[in-house]
């Protein structure tokens, strides 16, 4: 079956500090990878996506590249702020057959200190 | 805004109970997805919906039922609540195909006392 493993948090960082989230996947047939964030008191947000091997995604400084050699899909941001803590989840969704549902890492809590 | 709306937003019983919870899907997409978010078990996918019709089921327990109405509303239905059905529970929607993300409501948090 499909799985998704994210790094154990929480990660504490300070401010203008490097962050590399690490996601790693195992999936049958090909799927689409996604990052999603969800700050306190809210809903999941979809921060970046990447649709095939060797795509980068990103947004918001936020970065990741569909490894298929390495079955990973590394979050990385060159300089965090405050405004990042919040949880990340590593996602997959299926391409290859009707069933579209994300599956999801279990979340790495990230706090960025001032 | 992610343009899906869920309610309520929260709701607490109490066990042996029955609610329904409620999602409108962003305008134009026919996917409506339920999601329930955990501290044991974290995000699971319980139930898909495409254009009305049930397409996919995850770990969704027998009390639970959903469905998608002709104007794409679902509602999810959980009957003889238990203390363990205490969470998170959230709707998605999206165009249909893998490649599309889906975009999230804001959850309702459902407690059982």
């Amino acid at each position: 079956g499909n799985s998704v493993t994210q790094m154990e948090g929480p990660v504490t960082l300070s401010e203008e500090a490097f962050l590399t989230i690490n996601c790693t996947y195992t999936a049958t047939g090909y799927p689409s990878l996604f990052w999603y964030v969800q700050y306190p008191g809210e809903g999941l947000q979809l921060l970046l996506k990447a649709t095939k091997a060797d795509d980068k995604g990103s947004n918001k400084g936020f970065e990741a590249t569909y490894r298929k050699e390495t079955t990973s899909f590394h979050l990385e941001k060159g300089s965090v702020q405050v405004s990042d803590s919040a949880v990340y989840f590593c996602a997959l969704s299926r391409r290859d057959t009707g069933r579209r549902a994300l599956t999801f890492g279990s979340g790495t809590r990230l706090q960025v200190q001032p | 805004d992610s343009g899906v709306t869920q309610t309520p937003k929260h709701l607490i019983t109490a066990t042996g109970q029955r609610v329904t919870l409620r999602c409108s899907p962003r305008s134009g997409d026919l996917s409506v997805y339920w999601y329930q978010q955990s501290l044991d078990q974290g995000l699971q996918f319980l139930i898909q919906y495409y254009n009305g019709e049930e397409r996919a089921k995850g770990n969704i327990l027998e009390r639970f039922s959903a469905q998608q109405f002709p104007d794409l509303h679902s509602e999810l239905n959980l009957s003889s609540l238990e203390l363990g059905d205490s969470a998170l529970y959230f709707c998605a929607s999206s165009v249909g195909t893998a490649s599309q993300p889906q975009h999230f409501g804001d959850g309702t948090r459902l407690s059982i006392l």
